[in-house]
């Protein structure tokens, strides 16, 4: 059974930073390009970044660039989103996804973060 | 990237059918044939429900289906049940690499 589990998430002021972790399991981690996607509270889903099977290449939504980054460690099945400089805007539900290509077919259940001060 | 169009609610009645439409443009819905959709209830993780424009996964009931013309993407849910009752997202690959959603929208059946 494929499972995604994030964490990280939590509390931050606003110019703070925060690393997410997504563990994987139930499938071959490496095998696979691996996404971020984030959902404001009461609000609809945002592409945030996707990365390739060995770290690269890497994408993000034109609105991140510069302030997150993604990563991976396929030794450890962990997916990282490593935020910079963040903003209250940046308040969401952080998905961590799989799936290459076009689209994600398991989605973990999220961790939070909430930028304020 | 400018998010993909869907109306904000449709709604019908229990056996009825319903369409959502998502609109793109040519650089991402026109361009590929790289459409999927995801289905979220209250509180729960996004399921997806079709990818690239019809395909179904595993598990998913022949009921829902999709299609595409020009650069407007459409799903369809027939024989509507009341577990169909959710938030309905689109999304499309774009000649970025990237993905981007529509807005979703909110399926009532009455």
């Amino acid at each position: 059974e494929v499972q995604l589990v994030e964490s990280g998430g939590g509390l931050v002021q606003p110019g703070g930073s925060l690393r997410l972790s997504c563990s994987a399991s139930g499938f071959i981690f490496s095998n696979y390009a691996m996404n971020w996607v984030r959902q404001a509270p009461g609000k609809g889903l945002e592409y945030v970044s996707t990365i390739g099977t060995y770290g690269s290449p890497t994408y993000y939504a034109d609105s991140l660039k510069g302030r997150f980054s993604i990563s991976r460690d396929n030794s450890k099945n962990t997916l990282y989103l490593q935020m910079s400089s963040l903003r209250p805007e940046d308040t969401a539900l952080y998905y961590c996804v799989q799936g290459g290509g076009s689209y994600g077919l398991f989605w973990g259940q999220g961790t939070l973060v909430t930028v304020s001060s | 990237q400018s998010a993909l169009t869907q109306p904000a609610s449709v709604s019908g009645s229990p056996g009825q059918s319903i369409t959502i439409s998502c609109t793109g443009t040519s650089s991402d819905v026109g361009r590929y044939n790289l459409v999927s959709w995801y289905q979220q209830h209250p509180g729960k993780a996004p399921k997806l429900m079709i990818y690239e424009v019809s395909k179904r996964p595993s598990g998913v009931s022949n009921r829902f289906s999709g299609s595409k013309s020009g650069n407007t993407a459409s799903l369809t849910v027939s024989g509507l049940q009341t577990a169909d009752e959710a938030d309905y997202y689109c999304s499309s690959y774009t000649s970025s690499s990237t993905w981007v959603f529509g807005g979703g929208t909110k399926l009532t059946v009455l």
